[in-house]
């Protein structure tokens, strides 16, 4: 099946501080890409999505790149909080059918 | 917001059974569901697409046979693991659309199932 899994990697950041998430997406002609927060045993929580029309969008608190060129999408968190501890995802769409899980970070933030 | 409900939200059953998962669209009509499966620390997995009133398409590698897949109306989903193997213990989940997928706000994930089996 599409976006095989390995061990999740992780990063650790001081509260306060600020969070980059990078991902890398597999299809050059995706056109919609998502983030995807989860916590433990629970579903996708949805952050903030990014058309490929655009390189940049904001949402309270985190912030999303696009780069087409190299197929690269981060997310920035600013200030993170002890509540953003989570895994989170990239997601892409693919031909407005389906929608494909990047691998996944795991973030940890310390007191 | 848009609520799907999944359930069970945990189950446990022996070897050799099979276990039906539920995905309901509570508040808005899902044309489309989708299922992922997530092994611990990975990502999730794309197991197929179940469109209201049609057979399910199914991703490479994912066993139609094993997986089976219902969608007879457009609130509910089912997916159904048939004679369960330790090996199909994972956390399952689905998530609905609406007609026209246009934003991440018209697709929406329900809270999971976990699936172990002894």
């Amino acid at each position: 099946g599409e976006s095989v899994g390995l061990h999740l990697p992780t990063l650790s950041v001081q509260e306060g501080d600020n969070s980059i998430i990078n991902c890398a997406y597999s299809n050059s002609a995706s056109d919609y890409f998502i983030w995807y927060k989860q916590e433990s045993g629970k579903g996708p929580q949805f952050i903030i999505d990014i058309r490929s029309n655009m390189d940049k969008r904001q949402g309270q608190r985190v912030t999303v790149l696009l780069n087409k060129t190299v197929k690269h999408l981060s997310l920035q968190i600013a200030a993170t909080q002890p509540g953003d501890s989570a895994v989170y995802f990239c997601a892409e769409m693919m031909g407005a059918q389906k929608l494909v899980f990047g691998q996944g970070t795991r973030l940890t933030i310390n007191p | 917001g848009a609520v799907v409900s999944q359930h069970p939200s945990w189950v446990i059953c022996k070897s050799g059974t099979s276990v039906k998962i539920e995905c309901r669209s509570l508040d808005f009509q899902a044309t489309t569901m989708f299922w992922y499966r997530q092994f611990p620390k990975q990502s999730l997995m794309l197991m197929a697409t179940s469109n209201e009133g049609s057979k399910a398409t199914y991703e490479q590698g994912v066993e139609k046979d094993k997986f089976l897949i219902n969608h007879a109306s457009l609130t509910l989903s089912t997916l159904t693991v048939t004679s369960a193997h330790p090996e199909d213990s994972s956390f399952y989940i689905c998530s609905a659309r609406t007609v026209t997928l246009k934003a991440a706000g018209e697709l929406f994930f329900g809270e999971g199932s976990r699936l172990t089996v002894l």
